[in-house]
């Protein structure tokens, strides 16, 4: 079968660093993309990985590792506007996206 | 740039009930489009996906259905709900099948009652 693993909630301090993992086995692999999303809000995209390594953007980045099947979301500098739920979805053999249940994020001052 | 708009926003329903939901994308043309269904405090179910008009692929047998009657336009309907219908219902599009970054629209929070 398919399946995405993902904590369900992690806490962290505001200013702080806090690392996301996301563990994924499926058939086939096309990339991997984050998204966040806010209570009652759509999810709204992050980051996108298709090859080993880390992809940087401001206060985000996120890792792959194709070969262990898990991905990192590094969030920095926390702020407490970020707090909310990450989702992580990775592309099948079927370019279809399957999906976490994602991580809920509390950001304590 | 693009737009996708769905509506209505929030919407009770008595269980037995008829449902259509739309979704319109705007600024693109020949988009692949989804509907998901999210439970509270769940990932996102995937219900139907399509990649052109009148194409209509069902990941999840249910007593939901879609429709494509044009290129951006993106219907989701029931003849009658179940109370296990409840939830928040996204459309998204995304531009091609092998970049599949997916572009959602603001929801419809359904409460079947």
């Amino acid at each position: 079968g398919q399946n995405i693993d993902q904590p369900t909630e992690m806490t962290a301090t505001e200013g702080a660093i806090v690392q996301i993992n996301c563990t994924y086995q499926t058939s086939g692999f096309n990339g991997l993309f984050w998204y966040q999303q806010h209570a009652g809000e759509a999810p709204t995209f992050l980051s996108y990985n298709v090859l080993d390594g880390l992809e940087e953007k401001g206060r985000f980045s996120s890792f792959l590792s194709r070969s262990k099947g898990y991905s990192d979301l590094l969030l920095k500098e926390l702020q407490m506007k970020v707090s909310a739920s990450f989702l992580c979805a990775v592309t099948g053999s079927n370019y279809q996206l399957i999906w976490g249940a994602g991580t809920k994020l509390i950001i304590k001052p | 740039s693009q737009t996708i708009h769905q509506w209505p926003a929030t919407l009770v329903q008595p269980v037995g009930s008829p449902l259509s939901l739309e979704c319109t994308v705007e600024g693109t043309s020949n988009p692949n489009l989804y509907w998901y269904r999210q439970a509270a405090g769940r990932g996102l179910q995937l219900l139907f996906y399509s990649v052109g008009i009148g194409q209509i692929s069902s990941e999840v047998p249910q007593n939901l259905s879609a429709s494509r009657p044009q290129d951006r336009q993106f219907i989701l309907s029931s003849k009658k709900l179940l109370l296990s219908d409840s939830g928040f219902y996204l459309c998204a599009w995304s531009p091609s099948l092998e970049y599949n970054e997916q572009f959602f629209g603001p929801g419809t929070r359904l409460t079947v009652l």
